[in-house]
């Protein structure tokens, strides 16, 4: 079954405690994605990647990293987690780099920061 | 700036009416625009749009896009309780040789009463 899955799906923790969120895919696509989901701001592009060690800044990169050392898993970290990181996220898959811009997105992962 | 603007934000209505949706965009480099719905859970797909004019159809859900205006609609005839979700528009992104990111509108939350 072609899937996105993400790790964990909850997740609270205190300011300062390192966290790697992960997300995985098994439909072999290129480009994969992390989006954070907010009230009243809708889904924002965090990072992305083209492909293996290809990744790029979306609209809202500040306190996060990624790496993408192999094609079907792309992590999301969180060096110095703070509050306002307290979000929704969301990775997503599309295969190839240019066309149809269709995502697939994985469950979700609600993240708290006290 | 790009933008992806929805309307309405919020709207509520009963079992059997029929509600349209709005998304207009401001985009440099337009090649789609996609629809998605969002339960308590990740967005799943339902159209890319890429000409003006054509509709794309799917049972009670019909979709528009007017490239000479820059805007696209949702309709959903004879909504049921199930039909009750954020609506969500969004249009890729384009630099390069594919696809960055996907820009979002904030979404309509849609309402049906019974």
């Amino acid at each position: 079954e072609a899937q996105v899955t993400q790790n964990p799906r909850y997740l609270i923790t205190v300011t300062g405690k390192k966290l790697t969120v992960t997300c995985s895919q098994n439909m072999n696509h290129e480009y994969m994605s992390w989006y954070r989901q907010d009230p009243g701001l809708g889904l924002r592009q965090i990072y992305y990647s083209m492909n293996v060690e290809v990744t790029d800044k979306g609209d809202v990169p500040e306190g996060y990293k990624v790496s993408r050392k192999e094609k079907r898993n792309f992590p999301l970290i969180l060096e110095s987690p703070s509050p306002n990181q307290t979000s929704l996220y969301f990775c997503a898959t599309r295969k190839g780099l240019a066309g149809s811009g269709e995502q697939y997105f994985g469950p979700g992962t609600r993240l708290t920061v006290t | 700036e790009d933008k992806v603007v929805q309307s309405p934000l919020s709207l509520v209505v009963h079992e059997g009416d029929t509600v349209t949706l709005n998304c207009s965009y401001e985009v440099t480099n337009f090649r789609s625009l996609l629809w998605y719905k969002q339960e308590k859970k990740a967005p799943t797909f339902l159209f890319m749009l890429t000409s003006s004019g054509i509709e794309k159809k799917s049972g009670r859900l019909s979709s528009i896009l007017d490239k000479k205006e820059l805007f696209s609609i949702l309709n959903i005839t004879a909504t049921q309780t199930g039909d009750s979700a954020i609506y969500l528009c969004a249009v890729p992104m384009y630099s390069g040789g594919g696809a960055d990111g996907l820009t979002f509108g904030k979404g309509t939350h849609l309402i049906i009463q019974p």
